[in-house]
């Protein structure tokens, strides 16, 4: 079965600093990964995802990912904070033979942005 | 192009009674999900659908049921409402089935609150 952690239910950074969400996976398979945004009221939209095409993936918004097999994490990066990042962030597995369609979230991640 | 559409936006039941959650996916995509997002977790999977056909069902009880149309839209019902079903119910599409890593696309979501 295939499992995600997010460390740090609530984060806060300030404006400009860097973003850090954290995420580690379990899978007997290997994964693809996924990181959602959920902005107050909105359903999920896709930030990035790993397919094991290459281990460092941009996103949108400029957003990326790095795939660390040796550590298990997939850990969601910004260089510069912006006021519109405040969002709730989710980190998704699913098994890289069924697709997306079943995917299992974690807990989430609430970003908060100090002007 | 419209996005996934979900109607109605909120709904309020008492405990005991049936409710129907309706969703339009995307122009031309086949596959329908749908998940159960309580407050404070990430969205569980409850179904999926492709071609009308059932493909995956999560760990729901036999109340939660749903169905795909020849239009691809799809229906969730939940019988027998209790209190703990409350949650943000989210409908995603997609293209196809069995694609990894092919990209979720989600509605807004039904508020569903039961008193």
């Amino acid at each position: 079965a295939q499992s995600v952690t997010q460390l740090g239910s609530h984060v806060s950074v300030s404006e400009g600093a860097l973003v850090l969400l954290r995420c580690n996976y379990s899978s007997s398979v290997p994964p693809y990964l996924f990181w959602y945004v959920q902005y107050p009221n909105q359903g999920l939209q896709l930030l990035l995802k790993y397919t094991s095409a290459a281990t460092l993936v941009k996103g949108i918004n400029g957003f990326e990912a790095e795939f660390k097999k040796s550590e298990t994490s997939f850990h969601l990066t910004k260089p510069s904070a912006h006021m519109s990042d405040a969002a709730e962030y989710f980190c998704a597995v699913t098994k890289s033979n069924f697709g997306n369609e079943k995917l299992t979230f974690g807990t989430g991640t609430r970003l908060t942005i100090i002007p | 192009d419209a996005g996934v559409t979900q109607s109605p936006t909120h709904l309020i039941k008492t405990r005991g009674q049936q409710v129907t959650l309706r969703c339009s996916p995307i122009s031309g995509h086949k596959s329908v999900s749908w998940y159960q997002q309580v407050l404070g977790q990430g969205p569980q999977f409850i179904f999926q659908y492709y071609e009308k056909e059932e493909r995956g069902r999560g760990n729901f009880p036999d109340r939660f049921s749903a169905r795909q149309f020849p239009n691809y839209s799809s229906e969730l019902n939940v019988n027998a409402l209790l209190l703990g079903d409350s949650a943000l119910y989210l409908c995603a599409s997609s293209l196809a089935l069995d694609r990894g890593g092919e990209k979720l696309f989600f509605g807004s979501g039904t508020q569903l609150s039961v008193l």
